[in-house]
């Protein structure tokens, strides 16, 4: 089992709506988690962090965390054509921070 | 801040040369993350430092593969000798503090033909 687990996809999502993206991690311990976004080419750049159960909104962004169930999962509300990238959850367990495959999304016109 | 700085953005080189990855993390930065990322497997953590001391290589392939960090603004990745198979984008990422978030370079993409 991974350690970092996420759909491949790709999740293709009409403009306007909400992406959905899930991710779940094995370790226990793990203490602060992240969703990445990398375009094709370019380098992950972040997007959210959250440490708390719950839900954690940043305008169009809402990470969510269930620490009993071992997941996070991000939404995109009004997704744009420009959020089509490839969304990489990070988990961080102490100083290691292990990325997951990564969920590719496509958001069509 | 210029954030983290990798040199060269390119490499291409033959089989069995040595090639070396260098990376400038962000100033004040006390932690230093090596990852390779391909296709097939994603993105790999290789390596990582705290305060310039390697914590964690147990993703480090294999030995031909190393890693120095001799301050607080400069570590290498060294791959000796080189082969195909690991042809793939290397990023060098940094953060503040023990479980904070990470910022990445641009990568190196490495093409061992």
């Amino acid at each position: 089992q991974k350690e970092v687990e996420q759909n491949s996809g790709p999740l293709s999502v009409p403009e306007g709506a909400i992406a959905s993206l899930n991710c779940t991690y094995s370790d226990r311990g793990s203490q602060s988690f992240f969703w990445y976004r990398q375009y094709s080419g370019k380098s992950p750049e972040l997007i959210m962090f959250i440490y708390s159960n719950g839900d954690k909104e940043d305008g169009r962004f809402t990470a969510q965390l269930n620490k009993a169930s071992q997941y996070v999962s991000l939404l995109i509300r009004d997704s744009q054509p420009s959020d089509s990238a490839t969304y990489l959850c990070a988990v961080a367990a102490g100083n290691k921070l292990t990325f997951g495959g990564g969920t590719r999304v496509l958001v069509k016109p | 801040d210029a954030g983290v700085i990798q040199s060269p953005r390119h490499e291409v080189t033959e089989m069995g040369q040595e090639v070396t990855l260098r990376c400038k993390p962000i100033s004040g930065h006390d932690y230093l993350f090596w990852y390779r990322q391909t296709m097939m497997r994603g993105l790999e953590l290789l390596i990582y430092f705290n305060n310039n001391v390697p914590i964690d290589d147990s993703g480090m392939p294999e030995d031909r593969f190393s890693a120095k960090m001799p301050n607080a603004s400069f570590s290498t990745l060294k791959i000796q000798p080189s082969e195909p198979r690991d042809s793939a984008v290397y990023f060098c990422a940094s953060s503040p503090k023990r479980g904070a978030k990470a910022f990445f370079g641009q990568g190196t993409r490495l093409t061992v033909v």
